[in-house]
């Protein structure tokens, strides 16, 4: 069964510190990516996906994510946070025959001025 | 594009009783999927629809959930005899293919008193 771990569940930053966030996998078969973003008060929403083709993708506001398929990895990195980033960020990822996404737990960023 | 609709936004109920959600998706989004997300937690998948077709449930769900699409457009999900367990937030979501991440509505938060 596909399963998706975050081991950081809460991050806290100053402004323009970078960010990494760890997300791994366990899935051996072909597998598609996502990163979504939820802010306070607010749905859902997609920050990057990875597919297939250049494993370095980027996403919107100045995010991005690698994918390492040796390591069962997509952390995502941002090199300057600001405090409008301030959210709960989920990894997810769906592979074989089925079009479900398989969420992690969620890591909660904190970024102060 | 006017997004995934839930309606009602909230709902309180007392335990016993039955409750249904409504879910429209984006306009011609033929997936449609059904999720369930609790406090620290990442959304965890219920059941997803291709047109009307429901192609997959979650073995962890009970029978006392059921959702439907008849005419392939929005979709209703019922809980009957609910549970101080079953308050969470259901979350919807629809994609045109698999190719494209699933777009998440704001979700229906149930509280079981």
């Amino acid at each position: 069964a596909q399963s998706v771990s975050q081991h950081n569940h809460h991050v806290i930053l100053s402004e323009a510190a970078s960010l990494e966030l760890g997300c791994n996998y366990s899935y051996g078969g072909t597998v598609n990516l996502f990163w979504y973003v939820q802010y306070p008060g607010q749905h859902l929403q997609l920050l990057l996906k990875y597919f297939s083709g250049d494993p370095l993708v980027k996403g919107i506001k100045g995010f991005e994510a690698e994918f390492i398929k040796s390591k069962f990895s997509f952390n995502l990195r941002k090199p300057s946070v600001q405090w409008s980033d301030t959210a709960e960020y989920f990894c997810a990822v769906n592979g074989g025959n089925t079009d479900k996404l398989i969420f992690g737990t969620g890591t909660r960023l904190q970024v102060f001025p | 594009d006017t997004g995934v609709s839930q309606d009602p936004r909230h709902k309180i109920t007392k335990r016993g009783q039955n409750v249904t959600f409504r879910c429209d998706p984006i306009s011609e989004h033929n997936r449609l999927y059904w999720y369930r997300q609790t406090l620290g937690q990442g959304p965890e998948f219920l059941t997803y629809f291709q047109n009307e077709a429901q192609l997959e449930k979650s073995r962890l769900l009970s029978d006392r959930f059921s959702a439907e699409r008849p005419k392939g457009s929005f979709s209703t999900l019922e809980i009957q005899r609910t549970e101080q367990g079953d308050s969470a937030m259901y979350l919807c979501a629809s994609s045109l293919s698999r190719q494209l991440a699933p777009s998440f509505g704001a979700g229906t938060r149930l509280s079981v008193l």
